[in-house]
């Protein structure tokens, strides 16, 4: 059974770039959250899909996209990148999306945004 | 809105010292569930707990306990005996159970270094 994997592991961009980062969720899990985590705090969360619908989302601009596909793997896209977007960006894939489902976190994705 | 709050932000030991990680919520939900997770360096969140909120039960996991208590909005991580592989950054979180999207709202971390 693998984990939760992330792709790229790094990343530079420059400000108003557009990026795109992946995430493979675990075998068997139809539920991907992705996660923004700046330095030295805690992650906050961006979205959540589930069976390709967007399932609930945090408090993030429209800049910040994502998409599911029917195998259940996800990407995060982020338009107009921003100073602050620089950022680990975590996936999370859990079972199901109501609040019992334990999160598998991915390595994430360290992104410079200079 | 819910909140977590870990007024620790960077606590010190030398390995074999007993270590207590507070751990402070706040929702108006009756339902929800409280998770502690940990982050080595490598970046991966590790899964250590998961509690809902009519469980008060302390429960004891090796070198690892976790007091929850509900009156006082607190639950609070303790590892025994701490050895230098502890040394990580710990996360305390919230989850409602009626949440649209199984959001975990995360307190700001507690970095712990263990010296030998």
């Amino acid at each position: 059974e693998t984990g939760v994997t992330q792709s790229p592991t790094h990343l530079i961009k420059t400000r108003g770039q557009q990026v795109t980062l992946r995430c493979s969720s675990q075998s068997g899990h139809n539920t991907v959250s992705w996660y923004q985590q700046a330095l030295g705090q805690g992650p906050q969360f961006i979205f959540q899909y589930y069976r390709e619908e967007e399932n609930g989302r945090g408090n993030f601009p429209p800049r910040f996209s994502g998409l599911q596909f029917p195998n259940y793997s996800s990407e995060l896209n982020v338009n107009a990148l921003e100073l602050d977007d620089s950022a680990l960006y975590l996936c999370a894939s859990s079972l199901d999306p109501d609040a019992l489902g334990e999160q598998y976190f991915g390595p994430g994705t360290r992104l410079t945004v200079t | 809105a819910q909140k977590v709050t870990q007024a620790q932000t960077e606590i010190s030991v030398v390995e074999k010292e007993d270590v207590t990680l507070d751990c402070v919520y706040e929702t108006r939900d009756t339902t929800y569930y409280l998770f502690w997770y940990k982050q080595p360096p490598s970046g991966e969140l590790v899964f250590l707990i998961r509690r809902n909120s009519f469980d008060e039960q302390n429960e004891i996991s090796g070198r690892y306990s976790w007091n929850f208590q509900k009156s006082t909005s607190s639950f609070n991580f303790t590892i025994t005996a701490s050895q230098v592989v502890d040394s990580a950054v710990y996360f305390c979180a919230l989850s409602l159970y009626n949440n649209a999207g199984n959001m975990l709202t995360f307190g700001g971390g507690t970095r712990l270094m263990v010296k030998p």
